[in-house]
């Protein structure tokens, strides 16, 4: 069972445009939201993480709103720009010992020059 | 942020075989975790590796087809046994660092290994 839903699965923009992907979950246990960044041949890596006890956060041009009733939460990245261009997940994890993250599909972002 | 060195970082194995892939990281943390992300799709938890003592495996994973190791607080080995195309994969290890980073359920992943089966 996918406990973490993500769209689109591909995404592109003109550069200079806004990058939308969003993302619902399930777990109500969930608590920590996190968004990874990887390009092709690396690993992920922590792009901006969320709690549930604000409903935004913003980091230079990466952006996460959070919308606990609704159980969703996306990121927006301003002024995209081609080095942009990655893949993009979305994660959520509950606190504590396990401390597992759950991820979403996946959003190929491609953004044009 | 810790710094994470997984070897090897690609291999091309013969079905029947086995593969150990090593992470090795720059400090000592308090959890390893190993995924699973196949051609274009998302990653899956294989297991979280304990140290001094067995792994805890994620359903549809088995340690006799994914032995892990977990010496001490900065190693781990993923052993894929007897392999198959089907196990062609990138294999990622993470990691959740002590500290502060820990208190935010941070995870900071390897660059992964990218398996080949023939």
């Amino acid at each position: 069972q996918q406990q973490v839903k993500q769209s689109p699965q591909s995404l592109i923009v003109q550069k200079g445009g806004i990058s939308i992907i969003n993302c619902a979950y399930e777990n109500t246990a969930f608590d920590y939201f996190p968004w990874y960044q990887q390009f092709p041949g690396k690993g992920p890596a922590l792009l901006i993480a969320i709690r549930p006890d604000v409903s935004e956060k913003k980091e230079g041009r990466f952006t996460i709103s959070f919308n606990k009733s609704a159980k969703q939460f996306s990121l927006h990245i301003m002024d995209s720009q081609p080095g942009d261009s990655a893949t993009y997940f979305c994660a959520a994890s509950t606190s504590g010992s396990a401390r597992q993250l759950t991820f979403g599909s996946g959003t190929q972002l491609t953004v044009l020059p | 942020s810790a710094v994470i060195s997984q070897k090897p970082s690609r291999d091309i194995c013969q079905r029947g075989t086995s593969l150990t892939i090593q992470c090795q990281v720059d400090s000592q943390v308090t959890m390893m975790f190993w995924y699973r992300q196949q051609p274009g799709q998302s990653l899956t938890l294989i297991a979280t590796a304990n140290q001094g003592s067995e792994a805890t495996y994620e359903s549809g994973f088995v340690i006799d087809k994914f032995p892990i190791s977990r010496p001490n607080l900065t190693f781990s080995t993923l052993t894929v046994s007897n392999m198959s195309p089907e196990d062609s994969s990138i294999y990622l290890c993470s990691v959740a660092p002590v500290g502060l980073a820990a208190a935010k359920n941070i995870q900071y992943f390897g660059a992964g290994t990218r398996l080949s089966v023939l």
